[in-house]
């Protein structure tokens, strides 16, 4: 079974302009979630998608968005570009009404703002 | 607010040594633990998951611990090998429905083994 996919892998955009990524979750996952990846932060939940709607939302400016397809795919909208916004973007797949809620890893989108 | 720590952020051992990785969270409504291992420039990669009802588990040389009612959780790694540097990273699910996949992730360990 193939795993989570991201793309692009790589990304460089100038401050200001908008991004978006795309994530395709394991077969038959239903939840996506994105998190972003910061030497200074760590790593910080964004939101969370399940069955088209969002369920959670961290604490993050409306300049980040998110939506996901009825094939369960995500995407994440990123506007109005910071340098702060450099960051390794992770999304998460999870199996909707397994007990245990894990959560599996894509290999991420590495953003540069410059 | 949900806080995790990881203790120590580095940690450098030579190959063979047996050793202990330490997480700790301020609210203990947890549903699950999760440790996950993260290659440079790469994504996590799920090692071993705790539920809250559950004491440790096991994985190969892995081996994951958890005490909710203090908070903490150790990984023990046994006879490391080169191929085990890495960061170390542990997150918290929260215990309500609605935020079980939500993660509140720790800093990490970053873990050098020395052949």
């Amino acid at each position: 079974k193939a795993g989570v996919t991201q793309t692009p892998r790589y990304l460089i955009k100038t401050r200001g302009q908008q991004v978006t990524l795309s994530c395709s979750p394991i077969s038959g996952h239903r939840s996506v979630s994105w998190y972003q990846q910061t030497p200074g932060q760590g790593l910080q939940f964004l939101f969370e998608y399940f069955s088209e709607t969002q369920r959670n939302k961290g604490n993050f400016p409306g300049r980040f968005s998110g939506r996901q397809f009825s094939n369960s795919r995500s995407e994440m909208n990123v506007s109005t570009l910071e340098l702060g916004d450099s960051a390794l973007y992770l999304c998460a797949s999870s199996l909707a009404g397994a007990r245990t809620y894990e959560q599996y890893f894509g290999p991420g989108t590495r953003l540069t703002v410059t | 607010k949900q806080e995790v720590t990881q203790i120590p952020a580095a940690l450098s051992v030579p190959e063979g040594e047996n050793l202990v990785l330490n997480c700790s969270f301020t609210d203990s409504a947890i549903y699950n633990l999760q440790w996950f291992r993260q290659d440079p420039g790469k994504g996590l990669t799920s090692l071993l998951l705790i539920q809250s009802s559950q004491r440790e588990q096991t994985s190969g040389r892995l081996n994951a611990s958890l005490d909710k009612s203090s908070g903490r959780s150790t990984l023990y790694i046994a006879a490391s090998q080169p191929g085990d540097s890495a960061t170390y990273l542990c997150a918290v699910a929260k215990a309500m429905d609605t935020g079980r996949r939500a993660l509140t992730f720790g800093s990490g360990t970053r873990l050098q083994v020395q052949p």
